[in-house]
């Protein structure tokens, strides 16, 4: 089955340093998500994403993240200044329709760690 | 807003015995209700959705679940454990009624002991 991938799988950085999680979607998807899950809670929707641009967003992502498709392949969740508060695991998922009965696909995740 | 709850954060059960984790929501309107995996090092996968139509839903690796309007719930079950099935579980909810996000609950392990 295919499968959308992530890179890093583990990311480490300072407090206040711009990190990039990078994502490739199933290649035929046209909807593209990001979720995030601190330890011990719930998985969080933070954005989605479809014709090159946001669809929705929630309180979550505010002015310090940002989303990219810059080549048709990848997508990119950027956060400009990261805050220890940051720190969780982040997934990102796509899936071909964008019907509420459609299922995601998601990668095995990100694991940022602020310091 | 909608919401899951997934009031176990871990369920054990002996390999061949059934298990049952628990899943209720709210929605406004009617849900589409979605049961995810995740087994270590890898993303959510896919196990079964509630649409509509009949209340047991059968799903991967010999997974069902039960929707049940009166009482919000969509437990996931199965007849016979096995150590694979050791994993966390998702519960998600989707209101049909209108555009929504795909809300999920924090998560059940599960272990399942040889």
């Amino acid at each position: 089955e295919p499968e959308v991938t992530q890179t890093p799988s583990h990311q480490v950085t300072q407090m206040g340093q711009e990190v990039i999680l990078r994502c490739v979607p199933i290649s035929n998807h046209l909807y593209f998500y990001w979720y995030r899950q601190i330890l011990g809670q719930k998985v969080e929707f933070l954005v989605s994403f479809y014709n090159n641009e946001i669809s929705e967003k929630s309180e979550i992502f505010d002015d310090q993240f940002s989303v990219e498709r810059p080549d048709g392949s990848n997508f990119t969740l950027k956060i400009r200044s990261t805050k220890l508060e940051d720190s969780a695991m982040y997934f990102c998922a796509s899936a071909n329709g964008g019907q509420a009965n459609e299922k995601l696909f998601f990668g095995s995740g990100t694991q940022l760690s602020v310091l | 807003a909608q919401s899951v709850a997934q009031p176990e954060d871990q369920v054990n059960v002996a390999e061949g015995n059934p298990l049952t984790v628990k899943c209720t929501y709210s929605v406004s309107g009617n849900p589409y209700l979605f049961w995810y995996v995740q087994y270590p090092n890898r993303g959510l996968q896919f196990l079964l959705k509630y649409i509509t139509g009949d209340n047991l839903v059968k799903g991967s690796y010999g997974f069902e679940a039960e929707f049940n309007k009166s009482q919000t719930s969509f437990h996931l079950k199965k007849p016979s454990a096995l150590v694979s099935d050791s994993a966390l579980y998702f519960c998600a909810v989707r209101d049909r009624s209108g555009y929504s996000t795909l809300t999920f609950g924090k998560g059940t392990m599960l272990l399942v002991s040889p």
